[in-house]
């Protein structure tokens, strides 16, 4: 079954300091890409970034990072220099190719409050 | 990327009672999905919509519930039909960018139904 599991319903920050929030998934397939999106309030869904299962190196967009860990299906998001804008639900999700329709696979999301 | 319009962003409906939902997206896509977010939930697929052809829907969502047109590359409209409050949700239409770039989402439509 293909699935994606974040174990954390909610988290919380002090602004300016680092926060994870972690994600499992399983699939059988090798090739697959895996996201992290952003709904705030406004519920506006935004991609946050990204990752392709074939490469090694950990991808970064800014203040917002991955640790991606093939073997053991762990892809975390590492959030530096939490601002209060980051609050907001955080999804996990990869992509798989279903047919002739690829679908994203969604975690349950994290919700996210980053304090001043 | 894409930039998806959708409307109306809210609406508080009358059980019994339909509601379209329409999204404009500035480019031509081959696929266009509609999610249900109930509140404090995830994503759940409703149908995917592709020009010229039915839509296909996911299990325990049905056509006459929630009919879905596509008349072109750029546009698709998802109907809510005979509303009950169990209705009551978000609902998001989105494009599929390619593997690599995920999907791209309207801005949502928050439903309440009295």
């Amino acid at each position: 079954a293909q699935t994606v599991t974040q174990s954390q319903p909610e988290m919380s920050v002090q602004e300016a300091e680092t926060v994870t929030l972690s994600c499992t998934y399983d699939t059988s397939e090798n090739n697959y890409y895996l996201f992290w999106y952003k709904q705030p309030p406004s519920r506006q869904m935004i991609l946050v970034i990204r990752q392709e299962a074939y490469k090694q190196q950990n991808a970064t967009e800014n203040r917002f990072s991955v640790n991606f860990q093939k073997a053991a299906k762990s892809f975390s998001l590492k959030i530096s220099d939490s601002q209060l804008g980051d609050t907001a639900m955080y999804f996990c999700a990869f992509i798989i190719n279903a047919g002739n329709n690829r679908k994203l696979i969604w975690g349950l999301g994290t919700s996210l409050a980053v304090n001043p | 990327s894409a930039v998806i319009s959708q409307k109306p962003s809210r609406d508080i409906c009358q059980r019994g009672t339909s509601l379209t939902i329409q999204c404009q997206v500035d480019s031509q896509v081959t696929m266009m999905f509609w999610y249900r977010q109930q509140p404090g939930q995830s994503l759940t697929l409703i149908a995917t919509a592709n020009q010229g052809s039915e839509a296909t829907y996911e299990s325990g969502f049905v056509i006459d519930k929630f009919p879905i047109s596509r008349p072109n590359l750029t546009f698709s409209t998802l109907t809510v039909s005979n509303m009950s409050p169990e209705d009551s949700s978000i609902y998001l239409c989105s494009v599929d960018l390619g593997q690599l770039y995920g999907y791209t989402f309207g801005s949502g439509t928050r439903l309440t139904v009295v």
